[in-house]
């Protein structure tokens, strides 16, 4: 596969559920993000991470733990949601600092 | 901060019309700019960039945008529209010192009818 992939596609879990989101980039890059797109607002950042190293927190609540085991995976672990957490995922990766990021497909995730 | 605004929230064109969506940011400092396209069902695509250079920045699929320093302006344009040109369309700033924070306007829906 190339580019960045995200698994699962859809999501639909329960408040009191947990999940995780997965994130894989074939690119050779070393950051990587997470995003929320909501219906009628700007695509939001959540998180950053350059080699391996969280550098963002966009002022996220605890109930989103991300984790990245290396420069190729990135995960979203999700706990305990609210309604209003239903939303697009998107991932994306760069290079380096400040140049062009790569999209993967996202998760569309629903919380009941 | 950095902060991008996309005046234009739904734009609707016949084909072959020429398209002009706005784009003003505000950082003071060296930036650098860019626009992604989402086609319906699809995920994020890379449009254009401009780092440093020509102002006058071609892209994919015929479009270009200009980098307006005076105006903190980065406008794309295309000369003539198609009906797959419909989509919906993010103008992004990187400001030198805003490390990897990608910050994205509201977007632009455009729909091209045939």
């Amino acid at each position: 596969e190339t580019g960045v992939t995200q698994t699962p596609r859809h999501l639909v879990m329960g408040m009191t559920n947990k999940k995780s989101l997965k994130c894989e980039q074939h690119l050779g890059h070393n950051a990587m993000y997470w995003y929320k797109q909501s219906a009628k607002k700007p695509l939001e950042l959540m998180f950053v991470y350059n080699f391996k190293e969280q550098t963002e927190n966009n002022s996220v609540p605890s109930r989103f733990s991300p984790e990245c085991p290396n420069s190729s995976h990135l995960f979203l672990h999700l706990h305990t949601l609210q309604p209003e957490d239903s939303a697009l995922y998107l991932c994306a990766s760069s290079q380096t600092q400040g140049r062009e990021q790569y999209f993967g497909p996202g998760t569309r995730l629903t919380v009941t | 901060a950095q902060s991008v605004s996309q005046h234009n929230h739904h734009v609707i064109l016949s084909e072959a019309a020429s398209l002009e969506l706005g784009c003003n940011y505000s950082y003071g400092g060296t930036v650098n700019l860019f626009w992604y396209v989402q086609y319906p069902g699809q995920h994020l695509q890379l449009l254009l960039k401009y780092f440093s250079g020509d102002p006058l920045v071609k892209g994919i699929k015929g479009f270009e945008a200009e980098f307006i320093k005076s105006k903190f302006s980065f406008n794309l344009r295309k000369p003539s529209v198609q009906w797959s040109d419909t989509a919906e369309y993010f103008c992004a700033v990187n400001g030198e010192n805003a490390g990897n924070m990608l910050t994205f306007g509201g977007g632009t829906r455009l729909m091209v009818k045939p």
